[in-house]
């Protein structure tokens, strides 16, 4: 079945304890992006790749990092989580880039509580 | 900066009813616009694309329409079910730019 991946759906944390989110897909996507939605702001793009090894910051990157060494695997770092990180997070994956109107499929999520 | 408006308000709407959803944008004209759909705890599903030089697209009971004039989306649902009740998400690509820009969304719920 063709899907996104990720990797805890629910995850509670300490401020400042390293954590990180994995996110795969099994469909052979260039595209792939992470997004947090909060209540009020809809969905927010973090970090974005276009390809394995070129990544880009989306509207919110800071206090994060990414990094896609693998075309399935987009991994979600938080080197030192706050509270303000506490969010419902999303990756999702497309054939293409944005530009091609390639449809976006998502995970299901993961739902982080930094205290 | 580009805005997109969605009605945060929630839409209820009788079974059987058509129920329309208000996507609008502010400045520059998207290359295309998408709809989601999304579920409590769920990912958003994809819908439907339409593209800057079309007018409307169908799709079984749903039909979109984009008016660059108005900068305006609007999104129909024919013939509503319960089972249509979701948030809806509008998102929108500017040509060039790698990137999708979502609204907030509006929840629709459909009464039986």
């Amino acid at each position: 079945e063709a899907q996104v991946t990720q990797n805890p759906r629910y995850l509670i944390t300490v401020t400042g304890k390293k954590l990180t989110v994995t996110c795969s897909q099994n469909m052979n996507h260039e595209y792939m992006s992470w997004y947090r939605q909060d209540p009020g702001l809809g969905l927010r793009q973090i970090y974005y790749s276009m390809n394995v090894e070129v990544t880009d910051k989306g509207d919110v990157p800071e206090g994060y990092k990414v990094s896609r060494k693998e075309k399935r695997n987009f991994p979600l770092i938080l080197e030192s989580p706050s509270p303000n990180q506490t969010s419902l997070y999303f990756c999702a994956s497309s054939f293409g880039a944005p530009s091609s109107n390639s449809p976006l499929h998502f995970g299901n999520g993961t739902r982080l509580t930094v205290t | 900066s580009q805005k997109i408006e969605q009605n945060s308000e929630a839409l209820n709407i009788q079974e059987g009813k058509t129920a329309t959803l208000t996507c609008n944008y502010t400045n520059y004209s998207p290359a295309y616009l998408q709809w989601y759909r999304q579920d409590p705890g769920r990912g958003p599903v994809f819908l439907l694309l339409i593209r800057e030089n079309e007018k409307e697209k169908r799709k079984e009971r749903l039909k979109v329409t984009f008016d660059t004039t108005l900068k305006q989306s609007l999104f129909h649902i024919t013939a509503s079910q319960p089972a249509d009740s979701a948030t809806y998400l509008c998102a929108l690509n500017f040509g060039g730019y790698q990137k999708v820009t979502f609204g907030i969304g509006t929840k629709l719920q459909v009464i039986p």
